[in-house]
Formats: structure tokens, C-alpha cells, sequence
């Protein structure tokens, strides 16, 4: 099985900043990566498929990128919605892993 | 729109069963292979078991393999997981979700509905 490895597993920053979270796959999934934002006590939302596409509807302030192994998620400026844990998933296969998990909080 | 909503949850003792039922709405349900992910409190998401569109084909996590079975009625517009044997491990918060697209290889899940807790206690 693919296991997905997410970093940190939280993060504290100021609204306006750019924020970064990693997700490296323990081999190749190509660009089959997403990232979900998970609201406290609400369902998972999609923001980002097949490494950097955005979901329709989703703020461009969210971006993804990378392939292979290694992929970054970025948040361009930070608002005070968009405090959440976000998690990345492959889907390159079965079992479809999410990562750990990082819990963003704003400072 | 696009609708999940998932029912059936409860406080059940180990080793007893539940049938945890989601009901879709908005889409045309029998294009879209269907997943139930899980959520212990205050855990991170894990995925439990996927269905075909046809329902012809089903996976499961080795987790539930053998004690979960993922099935559903496509003329009711409604996915099931029958949950057998249940331990305190499978406490959860239960999501059924939309794959985006006809297969799940390579697609992600565009719609969950709100979960459905499943609490295994004595």
C-alpha cells in the first residue's frame, strides 16, 4: 500500500501570509494527488485534484503542485476562514490514503 | 444540487451489527462509483471501502475486510454498509462520498455527505 506522509502536522500563521503544506507518497502516483480542508465538525471539502487543479468554486488563493513523490500545498494569503485541518489523499490506486493530517490556526 | 445524507449511526455493544444507509440526491446515482470514509474522534480520515457504479465491484480497507460489506440500490438512490462484528475501534464519525468521475482510479471525491456516528461500547 501507498502511504502519505504530510508535513507539519500543524502550522500557526498570520492572516495575510503564505502558507505551505508537503505530502510526499512512499513511491510514484504520478499526479494523482488531492488536498481537502475539513472544517471543525464538518465533512471533508475538495479543494485541489490531480496535484494542481482547482475544484470549481474554490478562492485561487489555494494552489497545488508537484508529481512523483513530493507535492506542495500553498495558500497564497492566509484568511481567517480558512482555519482547518487539511489533509492530502492519493488516489493513483486502492487503498485511496489520506495523509495525517495538518491543522492550520491562525496567530 | 448534489446531496449525501447518511443515517443509521448509533451506540451499538462489540460484536453486534449496524446498517448505516446514504441517501443521494441531485445526481444521477448509478454514474458514479461510491466510497465510505471513516473518522475516530478527534482522528484523521480513513478510507473504508468503494463500490462500482453498477455495483459489481467492491474493495475494502484490511481493516474491515471480512466484517464490512459496502453494497448498493441504484433504483433507491442508495448506498449501505452493513458493519458486522463491530469492535471499539470502529468508532467513528461514517462519510459516504462521490467519486468524480465514472471510475475511482485516478479521481477524487468531489461530494461527502455530513457522517453518520457510529459509537462501539459497553
Amino acid at each position: 500500500d501507498i502511504q502519505m506522509t504530510q508535513s507539519p502536522s500543524s502550522l500557526s500563521a498570520s492572516v495575510g501570509d503564505r502558507v505551505t503544506i508537503t505530502c510526499q507518497a512512499s513511491q510514484d502516483i504520478s499526479n494523482y494527488l488531492n488536498w481537502y480542508q475539513q472544517k471543525p465538525g464538518k465533512a471533508p471539502k475538495l479543494l485541489i485534484y490531480d496535484a494542481s487543479n482547482l475544484e470549481t468554486g474554490v478562492p485561487s488563493r489555494f494552489s497545488g503542485s508537484g508529481s512523483g513523490t513530493d507535492f506542495i500545498f500553498t495558500i497564497s494569503s492566509l484568511q481567517p476562514e480558512d482555519i482547518a485541518t487539511y489533509y492530502c489523499q492519493h488516489c493513483d490506486n486502492l487503498p485511496p490514503a489520506f495523509g495525517q493530517g495538518t491543522r492550520l490556526e491562525i496567530k | 444540487q448534489v446531496q449525501l445524507v447518511e443515517s443509521g449511526g448509533g451506540v451499538v455493544q462489540p460484536g453486534r451489527s449496524l446498517r448505516l444507509s446514504c441517501a443521494a440526491s441531485g445526481f444521477t446515482f448509478s454514474n458514479y462509483p461510491m466510497h465510505w470514509v471513516r473518522q475516530a474522534p478527534g482522528k484523521g480520515l480513513e478510507w473504508v471501502a468503494v463500490i462500482s457504479y453498477d455495483g459489481n465491484t467492491k474493495y475494502y480497507a484490511d481493516s474491515v475486510k471480512g466484517r464490512f460489506t459496502i453494497s448498493r440500490d441504484n433504483s433507491k438512490n442508495t448506498l449501505y454498509l452493513q458493519l458486522n462484528s463491530l469492535r471499539v475501534e470502529d468508532t467513528a464519525v461514517y462519510y459516504c462520498a462521490r467519486t468524480k468521475g465514472r471510475s475511482w482510479s485516478g479521481n477524487p471525491t468531489d461530494y461527502w455527505g455530513q457522517g453518520t456516528l457510529v459509537t462501539v461500547s459497553s
